[in-house]
C-alpha cells in the first residue's frame, strides 16, 4: 500500500521555525522527485518546493514566497522527505502536503500536516 | 509565472449528466521535448488532492474512464461523462512545463 505520512506541524509564533517530515512506504522513493505543496485555509493549492533525485544531484527549487526561508531535503535511506521552515510568517499558515512525482507532480500525496503561524 | 485560469469556478451538475471544466494558460505548455505537462487534480471535501490526469489526457491508475482530458497549447478541458455523487469536490489544473509549477484557482463541482 502506498503511504506518505507528513508530521511536524503545529502552532508557532511569527519568526519561529518548524521542521516537517514526510515518511513514505510502499513506493519507489529514491529515484523520484519529491515536492511540497501547501494550501492555506479555504484556499487553493500552491507548489512551494521540489527536490530532485540523487541522479540529478538532489537539485532543489523553491517558490519565491519561501525562497531563502525554507529548505527541502531528503534521506533516501529512510525514504523520507523534509522541509525546514525558518522565519515563519502568518501567511505561511496552511496545510502542507508532500507529493511524489510520477510523470510530473503529484502521482501520490500525503494526508497533510497543518502549520499555524500566530502570536 | 504562468497563470492558469479555470472556468467556471462553480459548477452545479445533475447526477448522470456530463460536466466540463476549462483551463487556460498564459503561455504555451508544450515543453522542449514535445510533451505538454498539464495535469488535473481532484480534491474531495476534507481529503488530500488526487491526481486524475497527467500529460493532458493520460489517466492515473484507478481513475474511472468517465474522466477525460483534452487540449493543446494554452487551452485544456477536463470532462466527466456522467456525474456521480463521489465526484463532488474541487478540481484543479496545474502546469509543470514552466518553473514555478502553477495551479489554477480551482473549480467547485457540486450536485445540482
Amino acid at each position: 500500500e502506498v503511504q506518505l505520512v507528513e508530521s511536524g506541524g503545529g502552532l508557532v509564533q511569527p519568526g519561529g521555525s518548524l521542521r516537517l517530515s514526510c515518511t513514505t512506504s510502499g513506493i519507489t522513493f529514491s529515484d523520484r522527485f519529491m515536492d511540497w505543496v501547501r494550501q492555506a485555509p479555504g484556499k487553493g493549492l500552491e507548489w512551494i518546493a521540489r527536490i530532485q533525485s540523487k541522479a540529478n544531484s538532489y537539485a532543489t527549487e523553491y517558490s519565491e514566497s519561501v525562497k531563502g526561508r525554507f529548505i527541502v531535503s531528503r534521506d533516501d535511506s529512510q525514504e523520507s522527505l523534509y522541509l525546514q521552515m525558518n522565519n515563519l510568517k502568518t501567511e505561511d499558515t496552511a496545510t502542507y502536503y508532500c507529493a511524489r512525482d510520477g510523470d510530473g507532480l503529484g502521482e501520490n500525496w500525503g494526508q497533510g500536516t497543518l502549520v499555524t503561524v500566530s502570536s | 509565472d504562468v497563470v492558469m485560469t479555470q472556468s467556471p469556478l462553480s459548477l452545479p451538475v445533475t447526477l448522470g449528466q456530463p460536466a466540463s471544466i476549462s483551463c487556460n494558460s498564459s503561455q504555451s505548455l508544450v515543453y522542449s521535448n514535445g510533451y505538454t505537462y498539464l495535469c488535473w487534480f481532484q480534491q474531495r471535501p476534507g481529503q488530500s488532492p488526487r491526481r486524475l490526469l497527467y500529460k493532458v489526457s493520460k489517466r492515473d491508475s484507478g481513475v474511472p474512464d468517465r474522466f477525460s482530458g483534452s487540449g493543446s497549447g494554452t487551452a485544456f478541458t477536463l470532462k466527466i461523462s456522467r456525474m456521480e455523487a463521489e465526484d463532488v469536490g474541487v478540481y484543479y489544473c496545474m502546469q509543470g512545463t514552466h518553473r514555478p509549477q502553477t495551479f489554477g484557482q480551482g473549480t467547485k463541482l457540486e450536485i445540482k
